[in-house]
């Protein structure tokens, strides 16, 4: 799996959007951008994944550069239970079996501040 | 949540004693993992299931066992619990999106301390 680059700490003020930026320059073109949150002592939480289209669900956006070297996730609307660790994961999609276990870096700490 | 449920969340177990960890899904998933999360080696894979008696070691599966009867619950099993156990140990479950993608949803979590 390629590997992301992630700045280590943002904040953000309550109310506005959070950008939160991921390079992977080494993504090949059968891997998926995923995103994870993890809240303070709470289990890695799924946000949303994408290949090259950008994706939005109710929790927030994907946004693919056209190289795909590079992605930001937008929550539009950032509340204070938005404080987390974000973590930006490249990996193949379904590959048919496997232990497929999933790798996260350090990620970005995120603090949403009032 | 995708329906997964830890038991227990917290325990304090002395060294050398067994500690069985569970992982409870409701939605029929095939895939079922286990990890540990420590602070400086962020997640990694225990074991994982396949199906129902299909189970395969992960990156650090020394020292744990799993076991899998039926499709909604998965087992680990620390045979004789060490202090470099301690740890938080997370359950997920795959779930296949689409024809060519899936994610992995995590449970909790159970915050295990061996004395």
């Amino acid at each position: 799996d390629a590997k992301t680059t992630q700045p280590p700490s943002m904040d953000c003020a309550e109310g506005r959007a959070a950008n939160l930026p991921c390079n992977h320059s080494t993504i090949s073109g059968n891997e998926y951008v995923y995103w994870y949150r993890q809240i303070h002592s709470q289990g890695p939480q799924y946000i949303i994944h994408g290949l090259k289209n950008n994706e939005t669900n109710e929790m927030a956006s994907l946004i693919i550069t056209e190289d795909r070297k590079s992605s930001t996730l937008i929550l539009p609307h950032a509340t204070l239970r938005d404080t987390a660790v974000y973590y930006c994961i490249v990996r193949v999609g379904y590959s048919g079996g496997g232990a497929d276990g999933l790798t996260f870096g350090k990620g970005t700490h995120l603090i949403i501040q009032p | 949540d995708a329906g997964i449920t830890q038991s227990p969340r917290h325990k304090v177990t002395e060294t050398g004693t067994p500690v069985t960890l569970r992982c409870h899904q409701t939605e029929n998933h095939r895939y079922m993992y286990w990890y540990r999360q420590d602070p400086g080696h962020g997640l990694r894979l225990i074991h994982y299931s396949y199906g129902v008696k299909d189970t395969d070691k992960g990156e650090v599966s020394d020292g744990y066992s799993v076991s899998r009867s039926k499709t909604e619950d998965f087992l680990l099993t620390l045979e004789s619990a060490t202090s470099s156990q301690t740890s938080v140990y997370f359950c997920a479950i795959r779930a296949f999106s689409g024809q060519s993608t899936d994610t992995q949803y995590f449970g909790p979590g159970t915050r295990l301390t061996v004395l």
